[in-house]
């Protein structure tokens, strides 16, 4: 069925070190990846996709890499700063849709 | 830079009531979307719409779920006789073309009491 599975659920890290999000989708024919960071009561917002067609990509200290033998894409925060701080989740395609991840609640500690 | 637009921002309503939740998506996306999170889960999707007519629908969209866009610009949610388990956050979204970029709007908190 369609589905997205995510980890970890929640995330600590110290400010100034790395945090890697994984999920993987279960559709071979899913095509769009975005990740999305919803801080609390706030819309998700868009922070980096990734196509199919593409094996990583990256915007300043956020990257994103795609497996589409394994079926799996990470999200990599480097240099990760307080402000970081939010659910961070990821999504795939199924149609016309966007079936997302269950989150991660990250945590930077300063 | 253009926003997509939810109101109203908080709607309370008793069980079996009516409820229209409304969205103005930006305004050259083809692409509109509904979706819902329950508090602390993830967001679920419910229903895509393209050309005015119904793309495609999850399982949570059942007869008691509606859209319309009922004028150029508004796309709106009515829920017929709203039940407990409906009090979620609604989130519009709109794209260009589909599986690119969804613009979320800021969300309907749905209380139903």
């Amino acid at each position: 069925g369609e589905n997205v599975e995510q980890h970890p659920s929640t995330l600590s890290v110290q400010e100034g070190d790395s945090a890697v999000i994984k999920c993987t989708y279960s559709d071979s024919a899913s095509n769009y990846f975005p990740w999305y960071k919803q801080e609390l009561g706030k819309r998700p917002q868009l922070i980096i996709d990734i196509r199919s067609n593409v094996g990583e990509k990256k915007d300043q200290r956020i990257a994103v890499t795609l497996n589409k033998t394994a079926k799996h894409f990470s999200l990599h925060i480097t240099e990760t700063q307080p402000e970081d701080s939010a659910v961070y989740f990821c999504a795939a395609s199924y149609g016309n849709k966007l079936v997302f991840g269950a989150g991660t609640i990250l945590r930077v500690k300063s | 830079e253009p926003e997509v637009t939810q109101t109203p921002s908080h709607q309370v309503t008793q069980m079996g009531q009516e409820v229209i939740l409304r969205c103005v998506p930006i305004s050259n996306h083809l692409y509109f979307y509904w979706y819902r999170q329950i508090l602390g889960q993830k967001v679920e999707f419910l229903v895509s719409f393209y050309n005015n007519e119904i793309s495609e629908k999850s399982e949570i969209f059942d007869d008691q779920f509606s859209v319309e866009r009922p004028d150029g610009s508004n796309f709106t949610l009515k829920i017929r006789s709203t039940k407990l388990e409906d009090s979620a956050m609604y989130f519009c979204a709109s794209s260009e073309a589909a599986t690119i970029e969804q613009f979320f709007g800021p969300g309907t908190r749905l209380t139903v009491l």
